[in-house]
C-alpha cells in the first residue's frame, strides 16, 4: 500500500499562512489524496481531498505536485482553533476490502501560537 | 442531521466483562467502520461494513465482534474486555465506495479496562 510521510510537528503564528507537507512517493495513479484533522478530544474531520489538480474549499487549499509524489495542505490564515493533528491519507477506489478504508498514520501536530 | 452518534461517551470496565459500543448514523450511508486510537497514535481499523448484513475485519479485529442488521446502526461488541483494549473508539460512515467519499466520524467512546 502507498504510504505517506509527514513531519511530526509544526508551529505557526496566528493569522499567518501554514503549509503542511506530505510526501507520498509511491502513490498510484488512482489514489486520491485526502486530508483530515483531529481537534483535541474529538473525532477526525474531513478537510479536503484531490486527485491531480489543486483544490480549494472554505477550510483550506490543497496543492498537489505535478508528479503527485507530494502535496501541501495550505491554511491561509491560521487561527487558534486550527491547532490539531493533520492527517494526509491516500485512498485507492480500485482496491478492495479494508484497503478501501482510511489508513491513518501519526499525522502532523500543528501548534498555533498567539 | 445528527450525523454519526456514539454511546456511551465514557465507560470503565473490569477485565473479563463484555459490553457493546453503540454507533448510529442518519445519513443513509452504506459504509460504516470502527477505529481505535491509542494515546499519541493514529487510528487503526477494527471492523467495517459495506452495507446491511455485510461486515469484514480490519487491521486489529481480535477481541471484537460487529453486526450490521440495519443501514443506520453498527454496534461494536467487546467479548471479554482486556486492559489492552483501553482506548478511544471512533465510529465512522461514508456514502460512496469511490476514492472521493468523505468520511464522517462520531465523537468517540473513551473506554478504560481495569
Amino acid at each position: 500500500d502507498a504510504k505517506t510521510t509527514q513531519p511530526n510537528s509544526m508551529e505557526s503564528n496566528e493569522e499567518e499562512p501554514v503549509h503542511l507537507p506530505c510526501n507520498h512517493s509511491t502513490i498510484s495513479g488512482t489514489d486520491y489524496i485526502h486530508w483530515y484533522r483531529q481537534l483535541p478530544s474529538q473525532g477526525p474531520e474531513y478537510v479536503i481531498h484531490g486527485l491531480t489538480s489543486n483544490v480549494n474549499n472554505r477550510m483550506a487549499s490543497l496543492a498537489i505536485a505535478e508528479d503527485r509524489k507530494s502535496s501541501t495542505l495550505i491554511l491561509h490564515r491560521a487561527t487558534l482553533r486550527d491547532a490539531a493533528v493533520y492527517y494526509c491519507i491516500l485512498r485507492d477506489p480500485i482496491s478492495s476490502g479494508s484497503a478501501r478504508q482510511l489508513t491513518f498514520g501519526s499525522g502532523t501536530q500543528l501548534t498555533v501560537l498567539p | 442531521n445528527a450525523g454519526v452518534t456514539q454511546t456511551p461517551k465514557f465507560q470503565v470496565l473490569k477485565t473479563g466483562q463484555s459490553m457493546t459500543l453503540q454507533c448510529a448514523q442518519d445519513m443513509n450511508h452504506e459504509y460504516m467502520s470502527w477505529y481505535r486510537q491509542d494515546p499519541g497514535m493514529g487510528l487503526r481499523l477494527i471492523h467495517y461494513s459495506v452495507g446491511a448484513g455485510i461486515t469484514d475485519q480490519g487491521e486489529v479485529p481480535n477481541g471484537y465482534n460487529v453486526s450490521r442488521s440495519t443501514t443506520e446502526d453498527f454496534p461494536l461488541r467487546l467479548l471479554s474486555a482486556a486492559p489492552s483494549q483501553t482506548s478511544v473508539y471512533f465510529c465512522a460512515s461514508r456514502q460512496t465506495s469511490g476514492g472521493s467519499g468523505t468520511q464522517y466520524f462520531g465523537p468517540g467512546t473513551r473506554l478504560t479496562v481495569l
